[in-house]
């Protein structure tokens, strides 16, 4: 495709449901990053693919966050039992390689609010 | 202490001003430094990046970059309200960016 694509763009849950988000990166990257913007907390990390491996996973609140990417393409982040500080816009970027700073081009977020 | 600092703002400029962004940072490992516009209800994309310390320049934009104070600047020339958006700094480590909380802007005609 032409650009970063996420699913939904909105989504809206219960306290304590399981989300879905996903994230279709451009094709042919191999580098893919998931954010989470909060009001008035920037970006924040949460994690990194390298084709279908996650080297870097750091930025995972907790256990109730998890992520995978399938044929190096296509990413699911997953929330558990959602709680209401989950509510945030989440981002997925892709980049050409490892270490594609100059080249990371971003999605237009899935917002999610958790009631 | 964030690792990265980045007043708010907002900032309100009228059309044809000079505007200059600013973040702070604490880690001298950090290597890119790069800035980011959003706009409302989209991704972040990305305006300009540097490694070394210096001005780069493109346009109506420059980015300075001063490791010995651990200081970066993005400067607008001849700013339009197209440029309304909240500018976000972002500095490399390792694989990740390390963002800053980004400075909403407003150029009023």
């Amino acid at each position: 495709g032409a650009g970063v694509s996420q699913s939904p763009s909105n989504k809206v849950t219960e306290k304590g449901k399981d989300v879905e988000l996903r994230c279709d990166p451009i094709s042919g990257h191999t580098a893919l990053y998931w954010y989470r913007q909060s009001l008035g907390q920037g970006l924040e990390f949460l994690i990194y693919f390298q084709g279908n491996s996650a080297p870097d996973k750091s930025g995972l609140p907790s256990d109730r966050f998890s992520a995978e990417r399938t044929g190096g393409s296509v990413s699911t982040l997953t929330i558990q039992r959602t709680q209401q500080e989950d509510s945030a816009v989440y981002l997925c970027a892709s980049g050409a390689g490892p270490f594609s700073y100059n080249e990371q081009f971003f999605g237009p977020g899935t917002r999610l609010t958790v009631l | 202490q964030k690792e990265v600092e980045q007043d708010p703002g907002p900032l309100s400029v009228p059309e044809g001003a000079i505007v200059s962004l600013n973040c702070t940072y604490s880690n001298s490992a950090f290597q890119y430094f790069m800035w980011y516009r959003q706009y409302s209800r989209k991704g972040p994309e990305l305006l300009m990046y540097t490694y070394s310390s210096g001005n780069k320049e493109d346009g109506r934009f420059t980015a300075q970059v001063d490791k010995s104070s651990k200081y970066i600047s993005l400067f607008i020339r001849d700013s339009q309200p197209s440029d309304s958006a909240t500018y976000l700094c972002a500095m490399t480590i390792t694989d990740k960016l390390i963002f800053g909380t980004g400075t909403r802007l407003q150029v009023f005609p």
